[in-house]
């Protein structure tokens, strides 16, 4: 079956101006995450949503980031005024459940890198 | 705070030869940890999980081991082919639902 996919894979925006990035995770996966790499750094958990429940914001930089998944499939992560230390490759992964005790992996998309100039 | 360390200098292995990567945690007693390899451009794909007990796992040419004394895992690739060439995670859960990330290793195989 399809596997995350991730639209757009490039973007080059000028500071000062809003995003928008979007995740179609795996049909069936309850759960999805956002993850911002910079070059040389691990994986920054960003947000989670699970299911119908709230999602869990707490990894978000800055209040000018958001998130929302639509009908607990397609979500989307708002980035508005960027700034140039918010250029990076940001992740989308999705899970058929939580990692918890269970040690589900979690499938990635291929990403979008996002340059702010 | 919890702390992953990678080995964060590229790690070069002639063809054929095994591949060992490191991964170092701290301030942590994790039930599992899972190691995902990631190509420029893609995003990581997993690989395997290991468990608090569970000494050594195999799959083809991969071997994880697991010493929660040490607080460390090893990832080896015996054999090592140029395709192997990668950057190598290693993940630890963290609550019941979130992943904590090393930097990662990159693996050079040089034909």
């Amino acid at each position: 079956g399809a596997g995350v996919s991730q639209s757009p894979s490039n973007k080059v925006t000028e500071k000062g101006k809003d995003v928008e990035l979007r995740c179609d995770p795996i049909s069936g996966h309850t759960a999805l995450y956002w993850y911002r790499q910079s070059l040389g750094q691990g994986l920054e958990f960003l947000i989670y949503f699970q299911g119908n429940s709230a999602p869990d914001k707490s990894g978000l930089p800055s209040d000018r980031f958001s998130a929302e998944r639509t009908g607990g499939s397609v979500s989307t992560l708002t980035i508005q005024r960027t700034q140039q230390e918010d250029s990076a490759v940001y992740l989308c992964a999705s899970t058929l459940g939580l990692p918890g005790l269970a040690g589900y992996e979690q499938y990635f998309g291929p990403g979008t890198r996002l340059t702010v100039t | 705070s919890q702390k992953i360390e990678q080995n964060s200098e590229a790690l070069n292995i002639q063809e054929g030869k095994t591949a060992t990567l490191t991964c170092n945690y701290t301030n942590y007693s994790p039930a599992y940890l899972q190691w995902y390899r990631q190509d420029p451009g893609r995003g990581p794909v997993f690989l395997l999980l290991i468990r608090e007990n569970e000494k050594e796992k195999r799959k083809e040419r991969l071997k994880v081991t697991f010493d929660t004394t040490l607080k460390q895992s090893l990832f080896h690739i015996t054999a090592s082919q140029p395709a192997d060439s990668a950057t190598y995670l290693c993940a630890l859960p963290w609550g019941n639902y979130q992943l904590i990330w090393g930097a990662g290793t990159k693996l050079i195989i040089k034909p």
